[in-house]
């Protein structure tokens, strides 16, 4: 099953509001990272945030995350209308062989 | 930097042909390359796991001798899609990383489609 699940599945709103998204996990982690994937292409590393941290910033990104709830959110300020993509919260598996991803949540942006 | 490369972006094939996708990591030597498959609209599914010199390690399900891995360098990792069928179309995904604590970074897909 997966180790991270996104909510919401689905997320539209204008241009220039905020959009947040959450996701929840299972097990320790180690770190915890935020992709991003337009459509029919690879996916965009954003933010790795660590289980020692509780709050990242970037641009126009914000991250935080509570390691006693497993659940991390992903706020991204001033929305534009190329923010339209999907966007994958990522796990490694505690062992840092491999990440497991979400569900993803797809954002819209209407300009 | 840490760009990856990945080629085909695209293949078309007859059913019963094996396809050989690359993946290279331009700028970075990459101790671990991992193989996704996905699905319209759904998430990554890893199929394996593949470090430099060693041999790749399958998710539960993925069939090893179906689909080939190999990781001959700390740059070059190649997926073989062996005797295709029209259920393996899908959208391919590499990655590759430094280390466990760094993140991934993505080629941008093959999308195989098989006739």
């Amino acid at each position: 099953s997966q180790q991270g699940e996104e909510d919401p599945q689905a997320l539209s709103i204008q241009e220039g509001e905020n959009a947040t998204m959450n996701c929840s996990y299972k097990t320790s982690i180690n770190n915890l990272q935020w992709y991003r994937q337009n459509s029919g292409r690879g996916l965009v590393h954003l933010i790795l945030i660590r289980s020692n941290e509780r709050e990242k910033h970037s641009g126009r990104l914000r991250v935080t995350l509570d390691t006693s709830k497993k659940s991390s959110s992903l706020l991204i300020t001033a929305s534009r209308a190329a923010d339209t993509a999907s966007y994958f919260c990522a796990t490694d598996d505690g062992g840092g062989f491999k990440t497991i991803f979400g569900a993803g949540t797809r954002l819209f942006v209407k300009a | 930097g840490a760009v990856v490369s990945q080629h085909p972006s695209r293949v078309i094939c007859k059913s019963g042909t094996s396809v050989k996708i690359e993946c290279r990591s331009l700028d970075f030597q990459a101790t671990t390359m991992f193989w996704y498959r996905q699905f319209p609209k759904q998430s990554l599914m890893l199929m394996a796991t593949s470090n430099e010199g060693s041999k790749a390690t399958y998710e539960q399900g993925v069939e090893k001798d179906k689909f080939l891995i190999n990781h001959a360098s700390l740059t070059l990792s190649t997926l073989t899609v062996t005797s295709a069928h029209p259920e393996d179309s899908s959208f391919y995904i590499c990655s590759a990383r430094v280390a466990s604590d760094q993140p991934q970074h993505f080629g941008d897909g093959t999308r195989l489609s098989i006739l």
